[in-house]
């Protein structure tokens, strides 16, 4: 089956330090990939994608993310966090076959303390 | 600039009664989602359509019909509501499976 996996649940810094976001999947071909950020009682917010090309792409709010095709994972990174970088964060898969819709992990909260 | 519309926001309902969300987008595109989205399970997909007239079933479909009737529109209903549809609802359309948009979101709540 494909999935997404997310391995932390939370993920705790504090402002200014460099931030990981975990985020693994199984997908059959060579997917898109997908980060989303969610704020309290918000919809989702795009961050970034991958489709082809330089393995490490750059989005909005100064994340980034780092394509690994033999380990199948999709990192979400930030070089300095902060305060207002704390909400949920989905990453999303997108299986190269046309109809098909994005496969979500269950999600990280990430929480910067100042 | 409208984007994707989720109407309603907020809803309460009890058990058994029935409801429809809508889901209306101005971008002319061709494909849309429902998903729900609870605590730790990040979103799921309900029912899917790729294109006017056309729909299929996502990961969780019991308890939903859909229904998309003109290509702006994407309809999700629940016939006889439970407490396990207790959840936030978004709806998404993307262009050629590449962008997509969400809504945002509308909370239902099963009493």
């Amino acid at each position: 089956a494909q999935s997404v996996a997310q391995p932390e649940d939370q993920v705790n810094v504090a402002e200014g330090n460099p931030l990981t976001v975990k985020c693994t999947y199984s997908v059959s071909g060579n997917p898109y990939l997908f980060w989303y950020v969610q704020y309290p009682n918000r919809g989702l917010q795009f961050l970034l994608k991958y489709i082809t090309g330089d393995n490490l792409v750059k989005g909005s709010y100064g994340f980034e993310a780092e394509f690994n095709k033999s380990q199948t994972s999709f990192h979400l990174k930030k070089p300095s966090a902060l305060v207002s970088d704390s909400a949920l964060y989905f990453c999303a898969v997108r299986p190269n076959q046309a109809g098909t819709a994005l496969i979500f992990g269950k999600g990280t909260t990430l929480s910067v303390s100042s | 600039n409208a984007g994707v519309t989720q109407t309603p926001k907020f809803r309460v309902l009890k058990t058994g009664q029935s409801m429809t969300l809508l889901c209306a987008q101005d971008m002319n595109h061709e494909y849309m989602y429902w998903y729900r989205q609870d605590p730790g399970m990040g979103l799921r997909l309900i029912h899917y359509s790729v294109g006017e007239g056309t729909t299929a079933k996502g990961e969780v479909p019991d308890g939903y019909n859909v229904s998309r009737l003109k290509k702006q529109n994407f309809l999700l209903g629940l016939e006889s509501a439970a407490p396990s549809q207790t959840s936030v609802y978004f709806c998404a359309s993307s262009y050629s499976n590449m962008g997509y948009t969400f809504g945002s979101g509308t909370r239902l709540t099963v009493v």
